[in-house]
């Protein structure tokens, strides 16, 4: 089955600066690649997503990058703020039904 | 978008007994997700509950242990049964969108006793 990979599980940054996020995955027919936030208490919000066909998607001060070759994609926050604190989850699926999550990165971001 | 509501949103169980989460949607979905989410950790599907068909779990996830009901296309339950302390976990319901976005109700924090 699908396997997922995040690094780092937690990252500090000074508010401003950017944040980068990484996920890896195992198989190459999986063709959606979605980003969840996660705040304390609250259950997984989806923030941005990119599908196979696509290279690079922003929105705002989010962006996912997408690696089909190398089969990893990445979430850069730029000009983080406070609110950006949270726990971020990468997944990956073929389709609706089936969905694999990474670990979970935990980003703290310091006034 | 999909807005879930789950109820209760937190409890506190004694071991051995069994609590029944609830799961409204506010449209007509096809197929509603049961996932857990234990301290700390990442989110791990129990089971996918069709409306007029049994649900289907997965690996490590038994009906004994974890009944679903979905009675109509709006709602279903899942029910904790005989809980131990490893059962305490986060309880998340979710939803597919129309572009297979993917949608979390708030969850439900449950601690065993």
């Amino acid at each position: 089955g699908e396997n997922v990979e995040q690094h780092p599980s937690t990252l500090s940054v000074q508010e401003g600066d950017s944040a980068v996020i990484k996920c890896t995955y195992s198989d190459s027919a999986s063709n959606y690649f979605p980003w969840y936030k996660q705040e304390l208490g609250k259950g997984p919000q989806l923030i941005i997503d990119i599908r196979s066909n696509v290279g690079e998607k922003k929105d705002q001060r989010i962006a996912v990058t997408l690696n089909k070759t190398a089969k990893h994609f990445s979430l850069h926050i730029t000009e983080t703020q406070p609110e950006d604190s949270a726990v971020y989850f990468c997944a990956a699926s073929k389709g609706y039904q089936k969905v694999t999550f990474g670990t979970g990165t935990k980003l703290q971001v310091i006034p | 978008s999909a807005v879930i509501s789950q109820k209760p949103s937190r409890d506190i169980c004694q071991r051995g007994t069994s609590l029944t989460i609830q799961c409204q949607v506010d449209s007509q979905v096809t197929m509603m997700f049961w996932y857990r989410q234990q301290p700390g950790q990442s989110l791990t599907l129990i089971a996918t509950a069709n409306q007029g068909s049994e649900a289907t779990y997965e690996s490590g996830f038994v009906i004994d242990k974890f009944p679903i009901s979905r009675p109509n296309l709006t709602f279903s339950t899942l029910t904790v049964s005989n809980m131990s302390p490893e059962d305490s976990s986060i309880y998340l319901c979710s939803v597919f969108g129309r572009v297979d976005e993917q949608y979390f109700g708030p969850g439900t924090r449950l601690t065993v006793t």
